[in-house]
Order: structure tokens, then sequence, then C-alpha cells
């Protein structure tokens, strides 16, 4: 079974904090995603990755960079945290541009107070 | 810009009915289509792909259906149970696109 993890389940930080959040797959996948999920507001994709060191912005990418320096594993960073960056934070990954399914880690809480 | 629709947006049922939860797509150009559960404050547990040459899939309780010609996949739950509660959500990929683009779920509440 493919499996995704992601390096904890609930987060508190304070403003200003710089966050890193990683995610780590263990099936040789090459697109790995970084999405938040609000209520009202669906899955938003913040960056996506299609190889190491490959990066693109998605949707909402402002406030956030990334890092994919080994093909499993696909860093998001919080340069500076903000309140109104407190979500949950999903990481998925899927084997290769087209007919593969996406697979989703179990999902990060993050509050910025 | 694809949208990707979800109807209903919430459903509560008694346990032991048959249930269809619907997504509808604008883009024609479908490649295929991935359903989703999510229990709350979890992540997304993938059920079923279906590509775009094939019309169903199942697995276990679960169907799934496509439908290009109408824009539509349906997603048939048979005798719902209580441990089906949970979000369901469809995500869209065109054809030689990386990024899936996500209806925003129905959540279903089955009543034992």
């Amino acid at each position: 079974d493919v499996k995704v993890t992601q390096s904890s389940r609930y987060l508190v930080k304070r403003t200003g904090e710089k966050v890193f959040l990683e995610c780590v797959q263990d099936m040789d996948h090459e697109n790995m995603f970084w999405y938040r999920q609000d209520p009202g507001l669906g899955l938003r994709l913040i960056y996506f990755s299609y190889d190491v060191k490959m990066k693109e912005k998605g949707d909402i990418p402002e406030g956030y960079s990334v890092s994919r320096e080994k093909k499993e594993r696909f860093s998001l960073i919080l340069e500076s945290a903000s309140t109104n960056q407190t979500s949950m934070y999903l990481c998925a990954s899927s084997l290769g541009r087209q007919a593969y399914e996406q697979y989703f880690g179990p999902g990060t809480r993050l509050t910025v107070t | 810009k694809q949208e990707v629709t979800q109807i209903p947006a919430a459903l509560s049922v008694p346990e032991g009915e048959n249930l269809v939860l619907n997504c509808s797509f604008t883009d024609s150009a479908i490649y295929n289509l991935q359903w989703f559960r999510q229990d709350p404050g979890k992540g997304l547990t993938s059920l079923l792909l279906i590509q775009s040459s094939q019309r169903e899939q199942t697995s276990g309780r679960l169907n799934a259906s496509l439908d290009k010609s109408s824009g539509r996949s349906t997603l048939y739950i048979a005798a719902s149970q209580p441990g089906d509660s949970a979000t369901y959500l469809c995500a869209f990929r065109s054809g030689g696109s990386y990024i899936p683009t996500f209806g925003r779920g129905t959540s279903l509440i089955v009543h034992p």
C-alpha cells in the first residue's frame, strides 16, 4: 500500500514564526502536492512538484514556499506564520502525470496564535 | 476554468438505504475521475478511480459510474451503514494535467 506520512498531526505556532511541514511518501511517486482545506472553501492547491527540485505554484502560493531535495520528501514552509494560515494542511502524491491515483497523508492541523 | 459540482452538499439517511452521490464536471476532455472519502479531521482516502475509457468501477458496496456525454459521475453506496458516515469528494483530471479539480464534497450521515 502507498503510504504518505506527515510530520505532525497537530501543530500550534505563534505569529511570525517560521514553520516547516514535512511530507514523505514511500512509493517512488514523481508528483507531490500541498493543499490547505478550510470550511466552505474546499481543497485549495498551494504548490506541487513533478520532480526533484521542480515546483510550480498552485492557486494560493502567497506566504508559502516549498522544498523538494529528495524524491520522497516535499516540505511546505511558512516563512512568517500568520493567523490566516490557521488551517488543515494536506499532502498528496501520485505516480506520474497521467492515469494515476492521488494518495493523501493524514493531514496537519496548524493553529497560529 | 474546470468546475466540479457535487450534489447534494449534505445527506442524512437511515441505515440500510441505497444512496447515490452525484459529481458533475464541465470539461468533456476528462482523463479520469477519482472518488475519495474523508472522515472528520483526517486526510482523504481513495475509494475508486475511473479512467475515461471505463464506464464504471466497483469495490465492495461501492460502485462509481462515469457518463462523459452528460459530464457526470455517480457514486452508488449499497445498504448504507453508520460507518459510511463521512464526506465524499470527487476529483476530475483532464487530459495531460498533473492537477485534479476537486468538488466541495457531499457530507453523509447514516443513522443507526
